[in-house]
């Protein structure tokens, strides 16, 4: 199994960043997991975004919650994220990774994460 | 929200020294946590979900405790590779990461 984000390095202040990451090893449709986004500022912390299931609705971190959208692509199986109005606040490396579901919502972990790609905002 | 808070911030310690990090949740989450270590300029890595149970491959060195709104993580004897940086996360509908706790060499 392998996840790999791809996407711009470099977004204008005000606008969208949109990130893909691509899984290859496991249909992105199984229902035993969550697709989720995290974020990591330079030299700070992890910070999660969001997460989705295919057959599920995605759940956003409540700071986020209204520029963050988080959607699947079977066709291709990928998922996506979007970021609206981002400011310098959102420059950081951003990882994809899959959670392992026990039920509904409820995780035991994220065991396989990409690379993470570095985003930078600035006009 | 439950936010996660972890203490110490900062950690120095010697190679066969026991250490126990330590995660306060805000309110009480059974036991929905995990904890990942990360290496500077690499990818978080899961060691133990469900508060006590050890990902596969994860040496059994590590351990995790707790439920409600205490939790810790303990090393029973580090390691040169264990000075990295842990994370606590919520597993239970917001998946929130704690701030982290810097393990670093005395």
């Amino acid at each position: 199994l392998q996840m790999q984000e791809s996407g711009p390095g470099l977004v204008k202040p005000s606008e969208t960043l949109s990130l893909t990451c691509s899984v290859s090893g496991i249909a992105i449709t199984t229902n035993s997991y969550y697709w989720g986004w995290i974020r990591q500022p330079p030299g700070k912390g992890l910070e999660w975004i969001g997460a989705i299931s295919y057959s599920g609705s995605p759940n956003y971190a409540p700071s986020l919650n209204s520029g963050v959208t988080i959607s699947v692509d079977t066709s291709k199986n990928q998922f996506s994220l979007k970021l609206s109005s981002v400011t310098a606040a959102d420059t950081a490396v951003y990882y994809c990774a899959r959670g392992i579901a026990i039920f509904s919502m409820v995780l035991a972990g994220m065991d396989v994460w990409g690379q993470g790609t570095t985003v930078t905002v600035s006009s | 929200d439950i936010q996660l808070t972890q203490s110490p911030s900062f950690l120095s310690a010697s190679v066969g020294d026991r250490v126990t990090i330590a995660c306060r949740a805000s309110q009480g989450i059974g036991n929905f946590l995990g904890w990942y270590q990360q290496k500077p300029g690499k990818v978080p890595r899961l060691l133990i979900y469900g508060a006590s149970t050890l990902q596969s491959g994860v040496p059994s060195r590590f351990s995790g405790g707790g439920s409600g709104t205490e939790f810790t993580l303990t090393i029973s004897s580090l390691q040169p590779e264990d000075f990295a940086t842990y994370y606590c996360q919520h597993l239970n509908s917001l998946f929130t990461f704690g701030p982290g706790t810097k393990l670093d060499i005395k």
